[in-house]
């Protein structure tokens, strides 16, 4: 069954480390997004792709990037991981620029 | 600018209907959605309604969207312990490429 994935489902790190987080989506979907999901907050749009080699700023962009190399994978990068960076990420994938997305089941980071 | 509303919890007795509430700001919503989130998982998408339509009902779910008012709401008839979740209320806007922009979240709490 087509699916989305993301790796690692918890991760523990250090304030100025560098982490990557993976999403692949066997789907074949051009669209992708990553949110963030903090208490009172919802979630929140941080990048999303539109395609191959493309890639756009959300909402709460800074201190993040994200590259998109081929259709299958988003990877989110964050550069020098910060306290405030401690969240739920989830990864999604739609085949339309609107209507349903399909969510992965999250990576929970911890920055120390 | 773009804001969505949800009061944060609701509980109901097992049998009852729920009613969760949304509202929204942005008139240029094209479509709205509901996602639902049990613990420790992703957003599965449960139903949408697209701005154009006043209700839509699908088993025990029916929409109901106030476009005077900017109002959504979700009720849920003979709500099972199996509802309780946190649900998400969702919309996107016009041209603006399928971004989703979410509400805070409402956890419903199912009592026997």
């Amino acid at each position: 069954d087509a699916e989305i994935t993301q790796s690692p489902r918890h991760k523990i790190t250090e304030t100025g480390r560098q982490v990557t987080l993976a999403c692949h989506q066997t789907w074949n979907h051009n669209n992708m997004f990553w949110y963030r999901q903090d208490l009172g907050h919802g979630l929140r749009l941080i990048h999303y792709s539109y395609g191959v080699q493309d890639t756009n700023k959300g909402e709460v962009s800074d201190g993040y990037s994200v590259s998109r190399s081929n259709t299958e994978d988003l990877p989110l990068t964050l550069e020098s991981a910060a306290s405030s960076q401690t969240s739920v990420y989830f990864c999604a994938s739609s085949p339309a620029r609107e209507g349903e997305q399909f969510f992965g089941p999250g990576t929970r980071l911890t920055v120390l | 600018g773009e804001d969505v509303e949800q009061s944060l919890f609701l509980s109901v007795r097992e049998g009852d209907s729920s009613v969760i509430n949304c509202t929204y700001t942005d008139s240029s919503s094209t479509y709205l959605y509901w996602y639902k989130q049990e613990p420790g998982a992703g957003l599965q998408l449960l139903t949408y309604i697209f701005s154009n339509m006043d209700m839509k009902q699908d088993q025990r779910l029916t929409v109901l969207l106030n476009k005077k008012d900017k109002h959504l709401s979700l009720r849920i008839a003979d709500t099972q312990t199996g509802d309780s979740a946190i649900y998400f209320c969702a919309e996107t806007l016009y041209n603006q490429g399928g971004k989703l922009i979410f509400g805070q979240g409402t956890e419903l709490s199912v009592k026997p």
